[in-house]
């Protein structure tokens, strides 16, 4: 079965520091790679998407970085805060046929104040 | 708009019974996916539906199951409970086609005890 693999498991970070997550995958099909936030005890909500044939993408403090060739992609998220404190996923098609996704396993960031 | 419903938001059931769980997409969306989410596997697809079709499947034993409605309003049973099937599911709702942002709801809590 195709996987996601992301990395790291957990990350703390510093108010007004920067967060990166990062993830791989192996189907070069794929072509929609969204990051999901999740807060406990909610479901997970989209945060941004990016198609491959762009190298990045950035709405507000949150910045997808797309690498074709290396089969990666990494959420940044500048000037970090208390309230992104969240879990977050990685995911990818499940296949061309649909709208399912599989996921990375998540990264739990914690944000310092 | 209202989003992705699901019902019940919790439910505690004994090892061997069954049960059944509910998701009412946003209107206007046709496809539904189901993802079991555990802290150890984190989120995995279970199945996906369209108009009332089963679209694909994940890697799931055959005790799990679902179905869709002609309003699009989808279920899923799970069989002979094992105390390995307390998760988390949630439900997505899409428009349509793959590459389009999947809704989730808050999802079920289910207990096995």
């Amino acid at each position: 079965q195709q996987q996601v693999k992301q990395s790291p498991q957990s990350l703390i970070v510093q108010k007004g520091g920067i967060s990166i997550i990062n993830c791989a995958y192996e189907n070069t099909a794929f072509d929609y790679f969204p990051w999901y936030q999740q807060f406990p005890g909610k479901g997970p909500a989209l945060l941004i998407a990016i198609r491959p044939d762009v190298s990045e993408k950035k709405e507000g403090r949150f910045t997808i970085s797309f690498n074709k060739s290396a089969k990666q992609f990494s959420l940044h998220i500048m000037d970090s805060q208390p309230g992104d404190s969240a879990t977050y996923f990685c995911a990818a098609p499940y296949n061309q046929a649909g709208t399912a996704l599989i996921f990375g396993k998540g990264t739990t960031l914690s944000v310092s104040s | 708009k209202a989003g992705v419903t699901q019902t019940p938001r919790y439910l505690i059931k004994t090892r061997g019974q069954q049960v059944t769980l509910s998701c009412s997409p946003i209107s206007g969306h046709r496809s539904v996916s189901w993802y079991q989410q555990t802290p150890g596997q984190g989120l995995q697809f279970l199945f996906e539906y369209f108009s009332e079709t089963q679209r694909n499947k994940g890697n799931f034993p055959g005790r799990f199951s679902g179905r869709q409605f002609s309003n699009s309003r989808s279920e899923m049973n799970v069989s002979t409970l094992e105390l390995g099937d307390s998760a988390l599911y949630l439900c997505a709702s899409s428009i349509d086609t793959g590459g389009t942002e999947a809704f989730f709801g808050q999802g079920t809590r289910l207990t096995v005890v």
